[in-house]
Order: C-alpha cells, then structure tokens, then sequence
C-alpha cells in the first residue's frame, strides 16, 4: 500500500536558520501530495500542494517540489521564524491506490522548534 | 464561513460503553473524512464519504467501528465496546468533492478509555 516516511524529529532550529524536512513516499498511482501543519493547540491546516510531478508548491514562504524520479516533495524555508514551531505532516492522496485511495496518508509528522 | 465543527471536544468512557461522536462539515462540501491520531499510530485515514455513501470503509479498524452521514451533511461515528487502545484524537475533515481538493479539518474529539 501507500506510505509516507518523513524525519520525525524533533528539529531544533534558530531563529534565522535554513529548513529542510524530507519527505520521501510510495504510492501505486500518480499521487498529489501535501503538508498540512498542527500550530500548538489548533487544528491541521494546509499549508501547500502539488498535483503533478515538477510542481511546486509554495505559501507562508515554505516550498516544496513534486520529484516524481526521487519518490521525494522535501520541505524547505530559506528563514524560519519563531511562529514557524509547530508539526508538519506530509501527505498523499493516490485515487488510483489500493485501499484509502481517497484519504490521504499521512507520514509520522515531524516536530519543528525554533529557538529565538 | 463556519469550519469543521466536532463534538464533543473530549470523552472519557468505561472500557465496554459506546461512544458516538459528531462531525459537521462546512456547508456545501460533498466529501467527508474520518481520520484517528494517536501516538503510536500517527494518522490513520478511516472512512470516506461522498455524499451519504462510504465507497471506502477499508480504514475502519474492526466491526466495532462504523460511521453514517445522512442528508449529505452531519457524520456520526461509532463505536462499540469500547477498548483502551481505541483512545485517540479522532478528527473529521470536509472538502468540495473528490480528487485534490484541501481537507479541511476540525478540532477533533479526545477519546480516553478508562
């Protein structure tokens, strides 16, 4: 079936410092893939996409590209904030899967802290 | 608008009881998600509807578990006899139908089983 492996972390950061999450994934079809993040005590929110292989996505100065040859949509962020601590989940949603082909998949979620 | 609205925020049930929890989408969005986050588990996809049928139930962990939308609108999971390791964040998300679209997600109910 389909997965999602991302670094779990935490991922201690200073205020400042270049971000990169990796997130590498399997899917049986021609997945569009995700990250949604938890801010401490609300809800997952989306924070960017990408449908088809070379997009990218990007929003809140976070981007990610759809590597379809790696199997990989790594998250980046040239200068994290201290708002920026938070857990990022990446996901997929693979219509040609096999079974929760219309849910998504989520990885494990990585715990991100940014020190000031 | 209104988002995702579940109730209630938290349960704490007796090994055994059932428990029903409510998820009301934002107006409008055909598809519905059930998803479970736990600790050991992370989140796991559920149940899927679009409109009141569930083409996809393969994420239900047992029969214990089941789940209904009537009028295309509120969901209702279920579960029965209800074991510790059923305790997790279940949370509901909603989007405009199938395919690629944002889920959008509510607060989620915290189950504890005691």
């Amino acid at each position: 079936g389909d997965s999602v492996t991302q670094m779990e972390g935490p991922v201690t950061l200073s205020e400042e410092a270049f971000l990169t999450i990796n997130c590498t994934y399997t899917a049986t079809g021609y997945p569009s893939l995700f990250w949604y993040v938890q801010y401490p005590g609300e809800g997952l929110q989306l924070l960017l996409k990408a449908t088809k292989a070379d997009d990218k996505g990007s929003n809140k100065g976070f981007e990610a590209t759809y590597r379809k040859e790696t199997t990989s949509f790594h998250l980046e962020k040239g200068s994290v904030q201290v708002s920026d601590s938070a857990v990022y989940f990446c996901a997929l949603s693979d219509p040609r899967g096999g079974g929760g082909a219309d849910g998504l998949t989520f990885g494990k979620g990585t715990h991100l802290i940014i020190q000031p | 608008g209104a988002g995702v609205s579940q109730s209630p925020s938290n349960k704490v049930t007796e090994k055994g009881k059932d428990v029903e929890l409510r998820c009301d989408p934002i107006s409008g969005h055909t598809a519905l998600y059930w998803y479970r986050q736990s600790l050991g588990q992370g989140l796991e996809f559920l149940i899927y509807f679009q409109g009141n049928s569930a083409p996809d139930k393969s994420g239900l962990p047992s029969d214990r578990f089941s789940a209904e939308r009537t009028g295309g609108s509120v969901s209702t999971l279920t579960i029965q006899r209800t074991q510790q390791e059923d305790s997790a964040v279940y949370l509901c998300a909603s989007s405009p139908g199938r395919g690629p679209y944002e889920q959008y997600f509510g607060p989620g109910t915290r189950l504890t089983v005691t």
